[in-house]
């Protein structure tokens, strides 16, 4: 089943922080997060694993809620480089053969 | 460390025309996906190889999509006779097997069935 992901799109000033949400209604064994910029292939992020985690490189990072089966990506101060489609990719087992189930995207604009 | 390169990067055909898309994995990644962006929806997986074999092609829209991963290394995917329904970017992507580091994607094949 397709993760919930919200908003839909944000539009903000460079230095300001987003937050983007992805909830699933199945258990979770991981979740993936990539950035896409038109017309270019999607990037990898990062990935959390199942028991919970927070990660994080630069000024974005990531939490898993395990028994919300949510996640979230935060971007902290945010640079006129982050705007693109922000999608979260989940799997339900470890090597599941269906590959990742994406959400519909989170449109960011940073404005300078 | 080369990419994962797709190619064309566009192509437009008519109804009923035959197209084939091909993509090249990384080397030594395993797992090879192909999956399907129509414009304004998410991207939907379409089928997995391990190597040479397929794992799970429970994505594929119908019986006019027809993908191969020849000897485990190259992949292609062809759709055969084109509808309209079609047209949108394809994506592969490949992993390692343990797929710790995510995917990595090519930049897609954007296809217009006119």
């Amino acid at each position: 089943q397709q993760p919930v992901q919200s908003p839909q799109a944000v539009i903000l000033r460079e230095g300001e922080d987003a937050v983007i949400n992805c909830s699933s209604s199945k258990a979770l064994y991981s979740v993936h997060w990539y950035r896409q910029k038109h017309g270019e292939a999607p990037i990898f992020l990062m990935i959390l694993l199942k028991g919970g985690e927070q990660k994080g490189h630069d000024k974005i990072s990531a939490s898993f809620n395990e028994k919300k089966q949510q996640s979230s990506l935060y971007l902290t101060a945010s640079q006129l480089s982050y705007s693109g489609t922000y999608f979260c990719g989940t799997e339900n087992r470890r090597g599941g053969a269906d590959g990742l189930t994406f959400g519909k995207g989170t449109h960011l604009i940073i404005q300078p | 460390e080369a990419g994962v390169t797709q190619f064309p990067s566009h192509s437009v055909i008519e109804k009923g025309q035959t197209v084939t898309l091909r993509c090249d994995p990384i080397s030594g990644h395993d797992n090879l996906y192909w999956y399907r962006r129509v414009m304004g929806k998410e991207i939907k997986f379409l089928l997995h190889f391990v190597k040479e074999s397929k794992q799970d092609e429970s994505g594929m829209p119908n019986n006019r999509f027809l993908a191969e991963r020849t000897g485990g290394t190259y992949s292609t995917l062809k759709v055969q006779p084109a509808e309209l329904e079609d047209s949108g970017v394809y994506f592969c992507a490949s992993s390692r097997l343990d797929r710790d580091d995510g995917y990595t994607f090519g930049s897609g094949t954007r296809l217009t069935v006119v």
